[in-house]
């Protein structure tokens, strides 16, 4: 069976932290992973795609790393902000379906 | 600004009573998603079009029914029949099924769906 699974479940760090979040997938044979951010009671918003072929990509303080033989995924957030706190989810997909892992829940501290 | 609409924002249901959850893209994607979003859980499939007047049930499509009747419209009805349908959906499109071309999947801000 497929499953994504985020380690951890909920962040709280201070202002300036660089934090890293795991993403986890049991079926390496995805076409790409993606990234998301979901603010409370909003839609998602497409952070970061790797495609199978890719080791990472970088948007601004983003980094998100792809090793798809151990089935794993990191989002890296440097120098972190109030503004980053939110749910972080990751989506591993399979050509016919997404399946999204159930998010790290994040809280960044002034 | 091309995007996704959904609405109404929340919506409340009485017992055996059907209830439509609009969801319009003007981005002119060809492939449209419905999710259910349960707490803790990653968003489940419930239905998906990958083009007019074609339609496949995902994972979770039991109690639920949907049309696409224009490209731009992709309506979910949640039945009588779903015993359990207090959750937050989610609507998304892609120009194309699944991601082809690795292109991200779009999301609305979501119908939040109660029980009275």
């Amino acid at each position: 069976k497929q499953e994504v699974t985020q380690i951890p479940a909920a962040l709280s760090v201070p202002e300036g932290e660089n934090l890293v979040l795991n993403c986890s997938f049991t079926d390496s044979a995805i076409y790409n992973l993606q990234w998301f951010r979901q603010d409370p009671g909003k839609g998602l918003t497409s952070l970061l795609l790797i495609q199978s072929s890719q080791r990472e990509q970088t948007s601004g303080r983003l980094n998100a790393s792809l090793d798809k033989s151990s089935g794993r995924s990191t989002l890296y957030i440097a120098a972190s902000q109030p503004g980053d706190s939110a749910t972080y989810l990751c989506a591993a997909n399979y050509g016919q379906n997404f399946v999204f892992g159930p998010g790290t829940r994040l809280s960044v501290l002034p | 600004d091309g995007g996704i609409t959904q609405s109404p924002k929340y919506l409340f249901r009485k017992e055996g009573q059907n209830v439509t959850l609009s969801c319009e893209q003007n981005l002119n994607h060809d492939a449209m998603y419905w999710y259910r979003q349960d707490p803790g859980q990653g968003l489940r499939l419930i239905y998906y079009s990958q083009i007019v007047n074609d339609f496949q049930k995902g994972d979770i499509a039991e109690g639920y029914s949907v049309s696409r009747e224009k490209k731009e419209s992709f309506p979910l009805t949640v039945t009588s029949a779903q015993k359990n349908p207090t959750a937050f959906y989610l609507c998304a499109s892609s120009p194309h099924p699944w991601g082809g071309g690795n292109q991200p999947q779009h999301f609305g801000d979501g119908t939040r769906l109660s029980i009275l």
